[in-house]
């Protein structure tokens, strides 16, 4: 499987700023998707990140809040906008291939203060 | 639309038992896939086990095997010989095929499991 790195881990940002998360694949993938896991929650996909167009976002998150970009097949970034507390989260990239299968980053634990 | 039910918020087991986590699911697709992740307190997703709806015949991989039963809709993780390392959270999850357009994951909440000396 790809390896897969997610910048930074972890931050603390204050209220009102927006912090880019970017994740970095070792080869060349068809599929990236951004997933957000709440404290205590499960994970939730919050669009699919796809290369050269407009990402696809799931029922519930807005480009204006999360813009997502994929320059290439290796690389996207995900931007956590006009934070508030609510948005303390961990963030996922997972990244799929040939097969169906998806594979995740390590995750950035993101605090909103 | 899809929906993924894990029954069992903690369990516990010794040390070398087996134990059994279970997944139901709710879809009316012929053709999809089924996986298991397990996240250790390092938060990083690793891929437990992968079933394809097709097969008939149940994936193991290792101490890691599944009980997929399709007309029932279930898809249970059983680990035999549990080891310290297995202590994490599991996630059952949903997906269809990328072939139609949508590659989303569908995610049960999850089931501790905590081995224990």
């Amino acid at each position: 499987s790809a390896v897969i790195s997610q910048k930074p881990s972890r931050d603390i940002c204050q209220r009102g700023t927006s912090l880019t998360i970017q994740c970095q694949v070792d080869s060349q993938v068809t599929m990236m998707f951004w997933y957000r896991q709440q404290p205590g929650q499960s994970l939730t996909l919050i669009a699919t990140a796809n290369q050269g167009s407009e990402a696809t976002y799931e029922s519930g998150f807005v480009i204006d809040k999360f813009p997502i970009s994929r320059p290439n097949l290796t690389f996207s970034t995900l931007t956590v906008s006009n934070m508030s507390p609510e948005d303390s989260s961990i963030y996922l990239c997972s990244v799929g291939g040939a097969t169906d299968t998806q594979y995740f980053g390590p995750g950035t634990r993101l605090t909103v203060l | 639309a899809q929906t993924v039910t894990q029954s069992q918020p903690e369990m516990s087991v010794q040390e070398a038992e087996t134990v059994t986590l279970s997944c139901t699911y709710d879809t009316s697709e012929n053709n999809y896939y089924l996986f298991w992740y397990k996240q250790p307190p390092s938060r990083q997703m690793i891929l437990v086990i992968r079933q394809e709806a097709y097969k008939q015949q149940n994936a193991t991989e290792n101490r890691f095997s599944v009980n997929f039963q399709k007309a029932a809709k279930s898809f249970s993780l059983k680990i035999s010989d549990s080891q310290l390392g297995d202590t994490a959270m599991y996630f059952c999850a949903f997906m269809k095929p990328y072939s139609s357009n949508t590659g989303k994951l569908i995610f049960g909440q999850g089931t501790t499991l905590q081995v224990k000396p």
